[in-house]
């Protein structure tokens, strides 16, 4: 099946400790993207990926880093969580690059105490 | 930067009625326009998009129309059903050559639709 899948789906943790949520993706997808959504904000682009090692910022990537080592992962780093990155994350994936329909996982609720 | 406002944040309607809501966006440049329908708990999916090189595109109850001179397009529902009842958000970016690499969002609108 076809899918964009993110681990942890639920996490609560404290300010400072360092986390990483996962992303991958089965369908062979060159473009990779992190997003948060927040009430009245819509979806925020963090960073994105147009190929394995190519990686750029989006419009609030402070206190985000990423990595494409491997075409399927795309994993959002966190280094010292602060309770302002309490959001709901979204990563999401297409052919090609953000012209294309994108295709996006179930999402990952964080909280940051 | 680049921006894109979308108008409504709510839109309540009665079942049957039609919605319509609004996105302007800021880049010139922008040539592909998706729409994302949000159901609650749901992650975001595409419902329908469109180009730059169209001004119309249909697909059943839901139309997008594009009006590049004046930077903005929006979203129609036609024959609302309570299945309609979701967050909805435009998007915009630049596709192919020009491309690069941001998707920018609306904040979204809450649809209901009441029986």
């Amino acid at each position: 099946e076809a899918q964009v899948t993110q681990n942890p789906r639920y996490l609560i943790t404290v300010t400072g400790k360092k986390l990483t949520v996962t992303c991958s993706q089965n369908m062979n997808h060159e473009y990779m993207s992190w997003y948060r959504q927040d009430p009245g904000l819509g979806l925020r682009q963090i960073y994105y990926s147009m190929n394995v090692e190519v990686t750029d910022k989006g419009d609030v990537p402070e206190g985000y880093k990423v990595s494409r080592k491997e075409k399927r992962n795309f994993p959002l780093i966190l280094e010292s969580p602060s309770p302002n990155q309490t959001s709901l994350y979204f990563c999401a994936s297409s052919f090609g690059n953000p012209g294309r329909e994108q295709y996006f996982g179930p999402g990952t609720r964080l909280t940051v105490t | 930067g680049e921006n894109v406002e979308q108008h409504p944040s709510t839109l309540s309607v009665q079942e049957g009625d039609s919605a319509v809501i609004k996105c302007t966006y800021s880049d010139s440049a922008s040539n592909y326009f998706p729409w994302y329908k949000q159901e609650l708990g749901k992650r975001p999916q595409l419902i329908i998009d469109i180009r730059s090189n169209v001004g119309e595109k249909k697909d059943q109850r839901i139309a997008v129309t594009l009006n590049k001179t004046a930077k903005h397009f929006s979203l129609h529902i036609t024959e609302t059903q309570p299945e309609d009842s979701a967050v909805y958000f435009c998007a915009a970016s630049r596709s192919g050559s020009s491309n690069t690499g941001k998707l920018i969002f609306g904040q979204g609108t809450t649809l209901q639709v009441k029986p």
